[in-house]
């Protein structure tokens, strides 16, 4: 169990349009999800945290009416990169957080697989 | 089962001590290996890479064996600030998606 997935992927786009990536945990309830990006041989940076019902908080240094996030229920959140521009091609991952008796009594990330995102 | 497995401990080892952990994949066509470091609630980060010749970084050693499709780290001379959770990670494909491991907790204790 605890299986996160993304959609799209892939998605390659130009300069000007939005594009939006979707997270979702496949088998179980997440009030949390974060949002990362990757850049080439780098690790993670925190974008955001997302809670079920309640705004994202935002990371210092990234723009939350660019980087829009929603999450709009306990499976899924979403993260809209708006106007995007060559420079916001990353790779863009989600987790979920699993909290309680399920994660045994602490609390678990389980991380989708990523969405490269390439604009033109 | 999981594409990528991990032992979630925790593993209490005194401070001092050599602890390994392993993680064992399921795609024969896995192409690259990872080693992410995770404190609490902070963003993974990148421990090392895992080379097929094995490779090794200070107190860190990792090894990879393609044939038992498994993934090892070796910390040696363990500190207490190597308590942290450690995420095995996976690339299958040319998209480089990333396939993680759940994660072992290690506690290092005084």
């Amino acid at each position: 169990g605890a299986v996160v997935s993304q959609h799209p992927s892939r998605v390659i786009c130009k300069s000007g349009t939005s594009v939006k990536i979707e997270c979702r945990s496949l088998d179980f309830q997440a009030t949390t999800m974060f949002w990362y990006r990757q850049f080439p041989k780098q690790s993670l940076m925190l974008m955001a945290t997302s809670n079920e019902g309640s705004k994202a908080t935002y990371e210092q240094g990234v723009e939350k009416d660019k980087f829009l996030i929603n999450h709009a229920s306990l499976t899924l959140s979403t993260l809209t990169v708006t106007s995007a521009h060559p420079e916001d091609s990353s790779f863009y991952i989600c987790s979920a957080s699993l909290a309680g008796v399920a994660s045994g009594g602490g609390e678990t990330q389980y991380f989708g697989p990523g969405t490269r995102l390439l604009v033109l | 089962r999981k594409e990528v497995e991990q032992d979630p401990g925790p593993f209490n080892v005194p401070e001092g001590a050599t602890v390994a952990f392993n993680c064992t994949y399921s795609n024969s066509a896995s192409q690259s290996f990872f080693w992410y470091r995770q404190d609490c609630r902070k963003e993974p980060k990148l421990l090392m890479s895992v080379y097929s010749s094995g490779n090794e970084d200070g107190r860190f050693t990792a090894q990879l064996n393609r044939a038992s499709q498994y993934i090892s780290l070796l910390i040696r001379d363990s500190k207490l600030s190597d308590s942290a959770t450690y995420l095995c990670v996976v690339t299958v494909d040319s998209n480089y998606q990333l396939i993680w491991g759940a994660g072992t907790k290690l506690i290092i204790k005084p």
